[in-house]
């Protein structure tokens, strides 16, 4: 089983421009999470979703999208990339709320 | 919503001493809580949880944890610390579906 993949692994942008972080995961989990982890603050919760076509904001959502059209798929969009979205975002999923499984992880670098 | 805090973002020990990591929750009710172990550039791995059965939990690895409803306190131990468990180490506790991560620990060992 693979898990869950995010993609890419690494990725640098510029201010302004745009991207979509992947995350898939093939455990058939119906909750799904995006997190943005900065150093000495923590795992902050972005995004979540509790099933296909549903989402909602977390602690931190401002300069983000998401969607789930499928339960494997919870895609992350950034539409105008600032330095302060500079970070390493994992994405998460779990069967009703329980044990997590993570991504190994995107390291975003907005210069 | 819970909050997770854990005393001393970072811990040094020599190889071979007790490790001791503390973590403390608010809630009234007793919540489930995890204890997730981040490796460099990895993502976050599940080392044990609580979830209202025996107070002493047992991970990998050699941890355990103790859940102590009185000090709403769910500390990490580890008796005899290896070069092989310096990294980082997350507190959680799950609310609702959703987890609530403390700030971290960064343990060191040191030869």
């Amino acid at each position: 089983n693979a898990g869950v993949t995010q993609t890419p692994k690494f990725r640098i942008l510029k201010i302004g421009q745009s991207m979509t972080l992947q995350c898939t995961q093939d455990m058939n989990h119906n909750y799904m999470y995006w997190y943005r982890q900065d150093p000495g603050m923590g795992l902050k919760l972005i995004y979540y979703s509790v099933g296909a076509g549903i989402t909602d904001k977390g602690e931190v959502p401002n300069g983000y999208n998401v969607s789930r059209s499928t339960t494997e798929d919870f895609p992350l969009r950034l539409e105008l990339a600032a330095p302060s979205q500079t970070s390493v975002y994992f994405c998460a999923s779990s069967y009703s709320g329980g044990d997590y499984t993570f991504g190994s992880g995107t390291r975003l670098t907005v210069v | 919503a819970q909050s997770v805090t854990q005393l001393g973002s970072h811990v040094s020990v020599s190889e071979g001493a007790l490790v001791l990591l503390r973590c403390n929750y608010s809630s009234s009710v007793p919540p489930y809580l995890f204890w997730y172990v981040q490796y460099p550039n990895q993502g976050l791995q599940l080392l044990l949880k609580y979830t209202s059965a025996a107070t002493l939990v047992k991970g990998i690895n050699g941890f355990e944890a103790e859940f102590k409803k009185s000090e709403t306190s769910f500390h990490l131990t580890k008796p005899s610390a290896h070069m092989s468990d310096a990294a980082e180490y997350f507190c959680a506790v799950s609310e609702k579906g959703q987890f609530y991560f403390g700030t971290g620990t960064s343990l060191t060992v040191i030869p």
